[in-house]
C-alpha cells in the first residue's frame, strides 16, 4: 500500500518568512495530493491540492509542486502570519474503482509562526 | 450547508468495555470513511463506504472494530471490547459520489481508554 512521509515534523519560522513542508509517497499510481491544516482541537480543513498532471498549483500564498518522476511534493507558505499556526498534514491518494479518496496522510508537521 | 456531524464529542471507557461513534455526513455525499487519529500522528483509514457498501477496510482491525452505513447515509463505528491503544480522536468524513477532491471531516469523537 501507499507510505507518506512529512518532514520536517516541526518548524518555526518568524512573521513575515517562508515556510516549507515536504512529503515523498511510495505509490506510483497515486494521482492526487491534497494538503490539510489542523488547528488545535478542530477538524483537518483542505487548503490546497494537486493533481498529477500538473507540476504547481498557487493561491494567494500557498503553493505546492509535485515531482512525480522523484515521488515528492512540496507546501510553500510565503509571508507567513501567526494565523498560520497549525499542523498541517500531506497526502497521497489513489482512486480505486472511482469510488472517492483513499488518503494515506503523513505524520504532520506542527508550524509554529512566530509574531 | 450542514457539516459532517459526529457524536458523542467525547467518550472515557475502561479496557475491555465496548464504545459506539455514529456519523452523519453532508447530504447527499455517497462516500463515507472513517479515520483513526492517534495523538502527534496523522489521521489512518479504517474503513470507506460508497453508499451502504465497503470500498476498502484493510487496516480495520476486525477482531474487534466493525462499521456499518445502513441504508447509505448515517454511519456507526463499534469497539468491542477496547484496549489501551484504541485511545485516540476518531474521525468521519464524506464526499461527493465519485468525487476525487475534498473530503469534508467531521469535528471527531475523541475515545480515552483507560
Amino acid at each position: 500500500g501507499e507510505n507518506v512521509e512529512q518532514h520536517p515534523s516541526t518548524l518555526s519560522v518568524q512573521e513575515g518568512d517562508s515556510a516549507v513542508i515536504k512529503c515523498t509517497y511510495s505509490d506510483s499510481a497515486s494521482n492526487y495530493f491534497p494538503w490539510y491544516k489542523q488547528e488545535l482541537g478542530k477538524r483537518p480543513q483542505l487548503i490546497i491540492d494537486i493533481r498529477s498532471n500538473v507540476g504547481e498549483k498557487k493561491d494567494q500564498r500557498i503553493a505546492v509542486t509535485l515531482n512525480k518522476t522523484a515521488k515528492h511534493f512540496s507546501l510553500h507558505i510565503t509571508e507567513t502570519q501567526p494565523e498560520d499556526s497549525a499542523v498541517y498534514f500531506c497526502a497521497a491518494s489513489s482512486h480505486p474503482r472511482n469510488a472517492g479518496n483513499m488518503l494515506t496522510f503523513g505524520g504532520g508537521t506542527r508550524l509554529m509562526v512566530k509574531p | 450547508e450542514a457539516g459532517v456531524a459526529q457524536s458523542p464529542r467525547y467518550k472515557i471507557i475502561e479496557k475491555r468495555q465496548s464504545v459506539a461513534f455514529w456519523c452523519n455526513p453532508i447530504s447527499g455525499h455517497a462516500t463515507l470513511y472513517w479515520y483513526q487519529q492517534i495523538l502527534g500522528q496523522g489521521p489512518k483509514l479504517l474503513i470507506q463506504f460508497q453508499n451502504n457498501g465497503v470500498v476498502d477496510d484493510s487496516q480495520l482491525p476486525k477482531d474487534r472494530f466493525s462499521a456499518e452505513r445502513l441504508k447509505g447515509v448515517d454511519s456507526t463505528l463499534k469497539i468491542q471490547p477496547a484496549k489501551l491503544e484504541d485511545s485516540a480522536v476518531y474521525l468521519c468524513a464524506s464526499s461527493p459520489w465519485g468525487d476525487t477532491g475534498e473530503l469534508f471531516f467531521g469535528e471527531g469523537s475523541r475515545l480515552t481508554v483507560l
